[in-house]
């Protein structure tokens, strides 16, 4: 699986928009690009993946470039249950079914 | 109902000891995982289950032995116990083991040993 990229941290006031980016440069054409969050040592939790186009649901928003070797994650309206540590991760699936979670950014919201 | 429940949440126990940790997924998901976040937060895959039949070892101790009695829980049962095992271990289930299909996780089982 392709090797992801992301800042250690990050701040973003409540009720702004967070971007969090994510640089997979090496990413093969039938890898997901995935994010999960993890929320003070609670189980990480699933959030959106995408392949080319981008992608929305209830939580958030994933913008992947048309090169696909970077994606940004929209968190529209952060709150301060938003502060977790976010990760990208590059997923292929096939025979390799694991899920490989680098360092993450930590994403701390402020009042 | 919590898709994907793992008791207990934590455990304390001697070095030595055999322990199980236990995980249930409600989501009809055919595909199961143990992971273990060291205190370095590092998670890292241990285990994969896919129809009850083990597809991802990734060189973990013989003393860890997963078992699957069916598609909706994996157990893990941990042998003659010791210091660095002291993690918190995470079930995760799936739907399949395509690209496409997002692993979903439990809380935790928090495992100290003295």
């Amino acid at each position: 699986d392709a090797k992801t990229t992301q800042p250690p941290s990050m701040d973003c006031a409540e009720g702004r928009a967070a971007n969090l980016p994510c640089n997979h440069s090496t990413i093969s054409g039938n890898e997901y690009v995935y994010w999960y969050r993890q929320i003070h040592s609670q189980g990480p939790q699933y959030i959106i993946h995408g392949l080319k186009n981008n992608e929305t649901n209830e939580m958030a928003s994933l913008i992947i470039t048309e090169d696909r070797k970077s994606s940004t994650l929209i968190l529209p309206h952060a709150t301060l249950r938003d502060t977790a540590v976010y990760y990208c991760l590059i997923y292929s699936g096939g025979s390799n079914y694991k899920l490989t979670f680098g360092k993450g950014t930590l994403l701390t919201v402020n009042p | 109902d919590t898709a994907v429940s793992q008791t207990p949440k934590y455990l304390v126990t001697q070095m030595g000891n055999d322990k199980s940790i236990k995980c249930e997924q409600n989501l009809g998901h055919d595909t199961m995982y143990w992971y273990k976040q060291d205190s370095k937060k590092f998670l890292k895959i241990m285990f994969s289950y896919n129809n009850k039949e083990l597809i991802i070892n990734e060189t973990v101790p013989n003393r860890f032995s997963p078992k699957s009695p069916d598609k909706a829980h994996l157990n893990l049962h941990i042998n003659s116990l010791e210091l660095g095992d002291s993690a918190v271990y995470f079930c995760a289930s799936s739907r399949g083991t395509g690209s496409n299909q997002p692993q979903h996780f439990g809380d935790g089982t928090r495992l100290s040993i003295l």
